[in-house]
């Protein structure tokens, strides 16, 4: 079956301008997160949805960040004003969101922003 | 604070040898503990898990183990393929604190021909 698809694959923009980073979870995951990975260095974690809990934010490095998961599917992830620094590989994640918490993580291919 | 941590960055191995890839965790509360594989331009794809009631557990080619009292997650790979060149992470779930994971830093296995 489909796995986690993110869009677009990159993203270039100049620094100031806002961005838009789209995550398609799993059909029928209802949990969903997003990392960021910068250059050669391990994951870090933004921010996790699941189901209609308010989302775990504890990640997200300022207050230009913020992300939204409409119909409990589709998340975008969105970044006011970027700066240099924002440029990583952006990855979303769905896991299937049961009552046990140890859950596998399936990743998507991740978007790769860069801000010039 | 608390970390995930590799012991090493990047192992070479021929192919046709075994690979083992070491993860050191520092909260002993971690449950939950997942290797990963991560080819270059993809995202990571999970390998293996295991849990803490666990010391030990096998996949195709893969064995993970886990010990507790030192706080350390191995990755053993068998009979090293090319195609097993990749960065592996390890990451530690900690239960109660949600589902998110927290990352090593990564190892590079580089197979020789």
């Amino acid at each position: 079956g489909a796995g986690v698809s993110q869009s677009p694959s990159n993203k270039v923009t100049e620094k100031g301008k806002d961005v838009e980073l789209r995550c398609d979870p799993i059909s029928g995951h209802t949990a969903l997160y997003w990392y960021r990975q910068s250059l050669g260095q391990g994951l870090e974690f933004l921010i996790y949805f699941q189901g209609n809990s308010a989302p775990d934010k504890s990640g997200l490095p300022s207050d230009r960040f913020s992300a939204e998961r409409t119909g409990g599917s589709v998340s975008t992830l969105t970044i006011q004003r970027t700066q240099q620094e924002d440029s990583a590989v952006y990855l979303c994640a769905s896991s299937l969101g049961g009552t046990e918490y140890q859950e596998t993580q399936y990743f998507g291919p991740g978007t790769r922003l860069l801000v010039l | 604070g608390e970390s995930v941590g590799l012991h090493l960055p990047t192992l070479s191995v021929q192919e046709g040898d075994n690979s083992i890839i070491n993860c050191a965790y520092s909260n002993s509360a971690s449950d939950y503990f997942i290797w990963y594989k991560q080819e270059s331009g993809k995202g990571p794809q999970f390998i293996i898990d295991i849990r803490s009631n666990m010391d030990k557990r096998q996949g195709q080619r893969v064995t993970v183990l886990l010990n507790k009292t030192v706080k350390h997650l191995s990755l053993q790979i068998a009979a090293t393929q090319p195609g097993d060149s990749a960065v592996y992470f390890c990451a530690e779930n900690k239960g109660a604190a949600g589902n998110k994971l927290t990352f090593g830093g990564g190892t590079r296995v580089l197979v020789k021909p």
